[in-house]
């Protein structure tokens, strides 16, 4: 088993939905987990940190489940512009990342 | 943006060369990182760094070596490429404390063996 599962999608939504990704990890001592955003053919890069209480940056909030080991990823009102492979990090006790492979969305007008 | 920066952004060799993938960071990160990643595929970590003179072989086993005399610096090197080194590079950086440890990536490196 992985220690970091996204469903790979691809997901396919019309404009102004929202959309929500999954990822369960399954190191149950992992203490900081994140978002990434890839564009294609591009560098990772931070979208948001996952709090223990939850957060919200403007159309995206992410949760944290620690008795369930999975964080979400939902978006409100999704934009063209979110279209992109969105990655779950997990980091370990020992700091090490760990990256899953990626959930792809596609946001059509 | 972060300032991590990864030179060449393309090259396409011979199967035998040897080359070197340049990666710089001028953000004064402990931890280095090198990922190896094919179009539409997952991030597979080959090499990382907690320092100076600090290198570990990551999850991926790689033909490659990488060396970190500089805190700034970690180049990776392939001492005789092959069609099956043709894939993208990425260089990453982190404070490595012991806090949230956010990687910052590089723009990679698109090798192309033929």
């Amino acid at each position: 088993r992985k220690e970091v599962e996204q469903d790979p999608g691809p997901f396919n939504v019309p404009e102004g939905a929202t959309v929500a990704f999954n990822c369960t990890y399954s190191n149950s001592a992992s203490q900081s987990f994140f978002w990434y955003r890839q564009d294609c053919r591009k560098e990772p890069k931070l979208l948001m940190s996952v709090y223990s209480s939850g957060n919200e940056d403007g159309r995206f909030t992410a949760q944290l489940n620690r008795a369930s080991q999975y964080i979400s990823l939902l978006i409100r009102d999704s934009k063209l512009s979110d279209s992109a492979t969105y990655l779950c990090v997990v980091n370990s006790r020992n700091n090490d990342m760990r990256f899953g492979a990626g959930t792809r969305l596609t946001v059509k007008p | 943006e972060a300032d991590i920066y990864q030179t060449p952004r393309y090259l396409v060799i011979g199967t035998g060369k040897k080359i070197t993938l340049e990666c710089s960071q001028t953000m004064g990160h402990d931890k280095m990182y090198w990922y190896q990643q094919d179009p539409g595929m997952e991030l597979h970590l080959i090499h990382y760094s907690y320092g100076v003179n600090s290198t570990e072989k990551g999850d991926l086993s790689s033909e490659s070596t990488v060396s970190r005399i500089r805190t700034e610096h970690f180049p990776l090197t392939l001492e005789s490429a092959r069609p099956s080194h043709t894939s993208q590079y990425l260089c990453a950086s982190s404070h490595g404390t012991s806090g949230p440890d956010t990687q910052y990536f590089g723009p990679g490196t698109r090798l192309t063996v033929l």
